[in-house]
């Protein structure tokens, strides 16, 4: 079975610009969840999203949203990206909404300038 | 919302060695506690996770013990390898969906 996947691997964008990063779940998991990753923060949930809706929010200013499709890939956008948007952004996907096991994608190194 | 802290934020050990890493956490409601191991350039792999109604869980060279009442929980590796080396986080979360608290991250060395 495929992994998660997640496009595309590397970004460069400017400040003020915004970005859509998209996210493949594993066949059949209808859960996709997304983190950001940076060396000072940590590990940080942005939203999940279950069934086409989102189910919980992290403590994320209103630049970064998502979207799940009836397929279950998920994409999320972040809009006038700042200095600090630059971080390792990971997908995780999971069978159902839970808690339960979550499997996470390669991520998006995304770099802003 | 949830707290967890992590420590050591570096462990060495000699391969062979056990290696423990150890989390807490602050929400009592938590009840899914999983382990995560993420390599240089990947995504967190899951290794082992617990359930708040199991005290303890192996698999293989890996267990993971839970003290609800102390809230905390711990990872242990037993017979370290040099591929066992990476960062290692601990994770928890709610039954309001899966939405993960983590830890601050483990960088585990063996020694050959």
């Amino acid at each position: 079975k495929a992994g998660v996947t997640q496009t595309p691997r590397y970004l460069i964008k400017t400040r003020g610009q915004q970005v859509t990063l998209s996210c493949s779940p594993i066949s059949g998991h209808r859960s996709v969840s997304w983190y950001q990753q940076t060396p000072g923060q940590g590990l940080q949930f942005l939203f999940e999203y279950f069934s086409e809706t989102q189910r919980n929010k992290g403590n994320f200013p209103g630049r970064f949203s998502g979207r799940q499709f009836s397929n279950s890939r998920s994409e999320m956008n972040v809009s006038t990206l700042e200095l600090g948007d630059s971080a390792l952004y990971l997908c995780a996907s999971s069978l159902r909404s839970g808690p339960y096991e979550q499997y996470f994608g390669p991520g998006t190194r995304l770099t802003v300038t | 919302g949830e707290n967890v802290e992590q420590h050591p934020s570096t462990l060495s050990v000699q391969e062979g060695d056990s290696a423990v890493i150890k989390c807490t956490y602050s929400d009592s409601a938590s009840n899914y506690f999983p382990w995560y191991k993420q390599e240089l350039g990947k995504g967190p792999q899951l290794i082992i996770d617990i359930r708040s109604n199991v005290g303890e869980k192996k698999d293989q060279r890996i267990a993971v013990t839970l003290n609800k009442t102390a809230k905390h929980f711990s990872l242990h590796i037993t017979e370290t390898q040099p591929e066992d080396s990476a960062v290692y986080f601990c994770a928890a979360s709610t039954n309001t969906g899966n939405q993960f608290y983590f830890g601050t991250g483990t960088s585990l060395t063996v020694i050959p």
